[in-house]
């Protein structure tokens, strides 16, 4: 069981809106630790979509974007499109007492029906 | 550009120890403020973080798997080993390495070994 938690499938039409949740606690999200977000297409390695919670990285499209608020975090992708399809991951750090340690979640598939 | 390559052994046994190498370029882990972490992939499973070592060799390791591995850098060779000890089929999985950026994300990734572990 992740410590972050994901919903385990999202779906949406082409050219429709769709926002993933990551829901962490007091001693990750809500510790101040950022939020960064990846995109693994089927049969390849993650790459970063998002770092420190909103910021993307060049090249990736602006219909995707991040936010955090409290101890959670959300990826938003507007104008969705095929290519989308994919699994999504937070990943974040943890403070407690075993750590500080790397954690992500269980991840998102995103299906564009 | 910055690129990382996972490489070892696609089948161990049960009970052996698991030996990967991340070999990359385009950067140097003597350099202030880079680090090269592990992770792995069981099949159709999520992400999970095993261990990360920095540019001055401070190391932390997953809680749950941390008596069983050793994450180690040659500088010289632009290297990174993770050794995990006492395999078990569970541990089955794609293992990737990638750079640590300072503000704690990953990036870029290598492509991942995959790893059996099976008698």
């Amino acid at each position: 069981q992740s410590v972050l938690t994901q919903p385990p499938s999202v779906s949406g039409a082409p050219r429709q809106r769709v926002t993933i949740s990551c829901t962490g606690s007091s001693s990750n999200i809500g510790a101040g630790y950022d939020v960064h977000w990846y995109q693994q297409l089927p049969g390849t390695a993650p790459t970063l979509l998002i770092y420190a919670n909103d910021k993307r990285p060049s090249g990736v499209p602006d219909r995707f974007s991040g936010s955090k608020s409290g101890t959670s975090a959300s990826l938003t992708i507007t104008g969705l499109r095929a290519e989308d399809e994919a699994n999504y991951y937070c990943q974040s750090f943890d403070s407690s007492l075993s750590g500080p340690y790397v954690i992500f979640g269980g991840g998102t598939k995103l299906t564009v029906l | 550009q910055i690129t990382l390559r996972e490489s070892g052994p696609k089948m161990v046994k049960p009970t052996e120890t698991l030996t990967l190498t991340c070999t990359f370029s385009g950067f140097s882990l003597s350099s202030s403020g880079v680090g090269v972490v592990w992770i792995r992939q069981p099949p159709e499973k999520a992400l999970e973080w095993l261990a990360l070592i920095y540019w001055n060799d401070d190391k932390l390791y997953s809680p749950s798997l941390k008596t069983r591995l050793t994450i180690t850098k040659d500088t010289s060779k632009n290297q990174v080993v993770l050794t995990m000890t006492n395999m078990d089929p569970v541990d089955t999985a794609t293992y990737y390495c990638a750079r640590w950026a300072h503000l704690n994300y990953f990036d870029p990734w290598g492509q991942g070994t995959p790893v059996t572990v099976s008698s």
